[in-house]
């Protein structure tokens, strides 16, 4: 049963629009939220983060929005540049128990932004 | 420079062949964690460690075994049980504090053939 759940396997958009990713948990519990990046054959980076504390986090062209009635989180990148194309995981976190750092992934969504 | 270390970046082995896969971070970081990657699929977690010399069971870690005799290296042996062993694995690290956020290696690609 997946705990993490990105139901779009891929997402297309033209440079300089919004691009906005979801991403669904079930439980209740978890209290971090992170959104990586990743390009083929390599490690994912980190991108941004929320806590279950708040409901918005902004850096730069990239904004995290949670959800917790909903138990839903997005990542909305604006503009949105070629350089974005990779794919998108996101990860959540019982930080507040004895596992920190333990992640639970979703399946990952393939962003890609056309010139 | 800081970071993590997985090497090599490529590996083949022959089936029913033991493997391992070396993981070395210089972040002072106290969690390790491996986790695997297949195609179309979210990474799942082996096994982590938050300190040396103790490590846990994540949620797949039937076949793999792991070490943690050093702060610095958490290295994964894909034993000759583990059904399915070719995927993309990745070793993390992280450090006890506010933030969860694992800081991750480039990864092993380990075909078995």
């Amino acid at each position: 049963d997946q705990q993490v759940k990105q139901n779009s396997p891929s997402l297309s958009v033209q440079e300089g629009r919004i691009s906005i990713l979801n991403c669904d948990y079930t439980n209740s519990m978890f209290d971090y939220f992170l959104w990586y990046k990743k390009y083929p054959a390599e490690g994912p980076t980190f991108l941004i983060s929320i806590s279950s504390i708040k409901d918005k986090n902004e850096d730069g062209r990239f904004t995290v929005f949670l959800n917790k009635s909903a138990k839903h989180l997005s990542l909305h990148i604006v503009p949105s540049q070629p350089g974005d194309s990779a794919v998108y995981f996101c990860a959540v976190s019982n930080a507040g128990g004895t596992s920190y750092g333990k992640l639970t992934f979703g399946q990952g969504t393939i962003l890609t932004v056309h010139p | 420079d800081g970071g993590i270390t997985q090497s090599p970046k490529y590996l083949f082995r022959k089936e029913g062949q033991n493997v391992t896969l070396s993981c070395e971070q210089n972040l002072n970081h106290d969690a390790m964690y491996w986790y695997r990657q297949d195609p179309g699929q979210g990474l799942r977690l082996i096994y982590y460690s938050q300190i040396v010399n103790d490590f846990q069971k994540g949620d797949i870690a039937e076949g793999y075994s792991v070490s943690r005799e050093k702060k610095e290296s958490f290295p994964l042996t894909v034993t000759s049980a583990q059904k399915n062993p070719t995927a993309f694995y990745l070793c993390a690290s992280s450090i006890k504090g506010a933030s969860p956020e694992a800081f991750f290696g480039q990864g092993t690609r380990l075909t078995v053939v």
